[in-house]
């Protein structure tokens, strides 16, 4: 299994709603990242989990809320977006004992109105 | 973090070898050049990494200048399905480290 599973593929979600996006890998792998990506740009890091610890956040709101409950799972809680975090979030994980050769999933299609 | 440039854009044919530059002029010694590329509407994908030597395996050739100032990626025999972002990236290989992506090459490759 060389997946990174990420769930839903779509998302449409009001501005005072609470959601959930889902990243799930078997690979083994203990570094996992969000990006976010607007139309026509290079994905922007947003987060990185090494261990199951956050080990880097790149200033984001706090609307987005990051979660890693076990080695397998990743999660983003969203609360109270606008309409400008629509975009494409993806999830990335990373092997063990390598540096960032990392594999992604096929993203999350989020709009919010 | 060393800065990357990369051409906005290339056309290849196909069949061709598509030959993607990257400069990065202020790469430090512990900074591994890495490539990425996305096609459309798909996650972004690894191709290959190096620090000094050419590295081959069975997607793509990378080439590093002796003095590491800049590399070249090489895709052998370019198909229409190699059509997508090609990312530049150069960063320390440390676990966990941040993988940031620039602004990239979009490679148009034409039947």
């Amino acid at each position: 299994d060389t997946e990174v599973t990420q769930t839903p593929k779509h998302l449409v979600m009001g501005m005072t709603n609470k959601k959930s996006l889902k990243c799930e890998q078997h690979m083994g792998h203990r570094a996992m990242y969000w990006y976010k990506q607007k139309a026509k740009k290079p994905p922007e890091l947003m987060f990185v989990y090494s261990y199951e610890k956050l080990s880097i956040n790149e200033s984001v709101p706090s609307r987005f809320s990051p979660e890693c409950p076990n080695s397998s799972l990743l999660n983003l809680h969203l609360h109270a977006l606008q309409p400008e975090d629509s975009a494409l979030y993806l999830c990335a994980s990373s092997p063990l004992g390598q540096g960032l050769e990392a594999f992604f999933g096929q993203g999350t299609r989020l709009t919010v109105v | 973090d060393a800065k990357t440039t990369q051409p906005p854009s290339m056309d290849c044919a196909e069949g061709r070898a598509a030959n993607l530059p990257c400069n990065h002029s202020t790469i430090s010694g512990n900074e591994y050049v890495y490539w990425y590329r996305q096609i459309h509407s798909q996650g972004p994908q690894y191709i290959i990494h190096g620090l000094k030597n050419n590295e081959t395996n069975e997607m793509a050739s990378l080439i590093i200048t002796e003095d590491r100032k800049s590399s070249t990626l090489i895709l052998p025999h370019a198909t229409l399905r190699d059509t997508a972002v090609y990312y530049c990236i150069v960063r320390v290989r440390e676990y966990g480290n941040k993988l940031v992506f620039g602004a990239g090459t979009i490679l148009r490759v034409k039947s």
